[in-house]
């Protein structure tokens, strides 16, 4: 079964810091992971994935993300926070070869940017 | 990215009636859509798988009856919320994906349905 933990209910940083939002995650062969995020009430808008290849992925807003096979996680990480970032953020993984199957979603991380 | 555009955003109905929220692919066709509902402050629950031109595939624990879903073209999913009560109350979003496994998943702007 896959599964994805998301350990941080909230995570405050201050403006211009860097910031971490952690997620790990369990399937059986290899994972599609994901990264997406929610502002209220708003559906969820993608960021960025890892497929394949380099560890490192850039997504949109300055976001990146590296998957860490051997740790299992997939940490999304951004240089310099801005206070915009602040919303509700999601991991969510498929594992591969598992056909049309739906996300599995992390239970969410808020990010608080305090200015 | 793809569009999903996701109608109505916000409904308020009564209890015993029906409520009927679209789900359309505008750019893209989508062979199978996903519902979720979303409670305060927690994660997206998965209700059903729907695909097009058969029966939804309703998770665990999740009404058929209750939680109707008709998916009858490539670019249309319909969830309707029959007899609906205030714990039926909540935050309703569809998701798409485009391509095979390895593409994201594109989300509707959510329907935030309240039953009074």
């Amino acid at each position: 079964a896959q599964s994805v933990a998301q350990p941080e209910d909230q995570v405050n940083v201050a403006e211009g810091n860097p910031l971490t939002v952690k997620c790990t995650y369990s399937v059986s062969g290899n994972p599609y992971l994901f990264w997406y995020v929610q502002y209220p009430n708003r559906g969820l808008q993608f960021l960025l994935k890892y497929i394949t290849g380099d560890n490192l992925v850039k997504g949109s807003y300055g976001f990146e993300a590296e998957f860490n096979k051997s740790q299992t996680s997939f940490h999304l990480k951004k240089p310099s926070a801005l206070v915009s970032d602040s919303a509700l953020y999601f991991c969510a993984v498929r594992e591969s070869g598992s056909g049309n199957t739906p996300l599995v979603f992390g239970k969410g991380t808020r990010l608080s940017v305090i200015a | 990215g793809a569009v999903v555009s996701q109608h109505p955003s916000w409904v308020i109905c009564k209890s015993g009636t029906s409520v009927k929220i679209e789900c359309r692919s505008l750019d893209f066709q989508a062979t199978t859509m996903f519902w979720y509902r979303q409670f305060p402050k927690q994660s997206l629950m998965l209700m059903a798988t729907s695909n097009e031109g058969s029966k939804a595939t309703y998770e665990q624990g999740v009404e058929k009856d209750k939680f109707l879903i008709n998916h009858a073209s490539l670019t249309l999913s319909t969830l309707t919320v029959t007899s609906a009560h205030p714990e039926d109350s909540s935050f309703y979003i569809c998701s798409a994906r485009s391509g095979g496994p390895n593409t994201e998943a594109f989300f509707g702007q959510g329907t935030r349905l309240t039953v009074v």
